[in-house]
């Protein structure tokens, strides 16, 4: 059971946008930033999104993140067939001596 | 490039205790407001964070698994290492090493292709 809650899918078709939320609490989310991973199995994670909206260089800008209260959201759109993948947020968690906490991942499918 | 690369058994017996290494190519450990992590993915697919190891040799754990996990490093060889005790077949993971940046080493930019761990008789 994850800390952070993300739906186990999102679909689109490609040119959408599609929006994948990560749901938290006032000890995760509400007070600390959100980063985004995007990963292919096999591969090492990679980094799409940090404190809640700054990208990575290299990462297009049709990739946005968001955040109000406790719940984050990552935007993919122009959507492409290469953005198919599983795609995870995470953030500090001030609870229990702090910690980093993960949301349980949404597999994104391109139809 | 920063680069880094995990390093270890790939099976492990249960009660035993897990070794892995994480060699970094083209960035010092020891230097930078970085923060050398230990992530792994669990057979469900979640990722969990087990802590780090920061440029000063600080250390952070996740409440989770502290009792069981040691960090060191050997700056010599530019290496970070992870010991894992009193394993259990929930032990069994992809085990991913990466660097971490950000306020709290939250968010990781450049990671190792992770090693399969299997905890098994």
């Amino acid at each position: 059971q994850s800390v952070l809650t993300q739906p186990p899918s999102a679909a689109g078709t490609p040119g959408q946008r599609v929006t994948i939320s990560c749901s938290g609490s006032s000890s995760n989310i509400g007070s600390n930033t959100v980063s985004w991973y995007q990963h292919l199995p096999g591969t090492a994670p990679k980094l799409l999104m940090f404190s809640d909206n700054q990208r990575p260089s290299g990462v297009p800008d049709r990739i946005s993140g968001s955040k109000s209260g406790t719940t984050a959201s990552l935007a993919i759109s122009g959507l492409q067939s290469d953005d198919e993948a599983h795609y995870y947020c995470a953030a500090w968690d001030d609870s229990v001596s702090g910690h980093v906490v993960f949301g349980g991942g949404t597999k994104l499918t391109v139809l | 490039q920063v680069q880094l690369q995990e390093s270890g058994p790939g099976q492990v017996k249960p009660s035993q205790t897990l070794s892995l290494s994480c060699t970094v190519s083209g960035a010092s450990i020891t230097s930078g407001s970085y923060y050398w992590s230990w992530l792994r993915q669990l057979p469900g697919g979640g990722l969990e964070w087990i802590g780090y190891i920061s440029h000063s040799g600080d250390t952070s754990y996740n409440p989770s698994l502290r009792s069981r996990v040691t960090f060191s490093r050997d700056t010599s060889k530019n290496q970070f290492s992870l010991n894992l005790s009193s394993l259990t077949a929930a032990d069994t993971a992809i085990y991913f090493c990466a660097r971490g940046l950000c306020l709290y080493g939250d968010c990781f930019d450049c990671w190792g292709q992770g090693t399969l761990v299997t905890v098994s008789p």
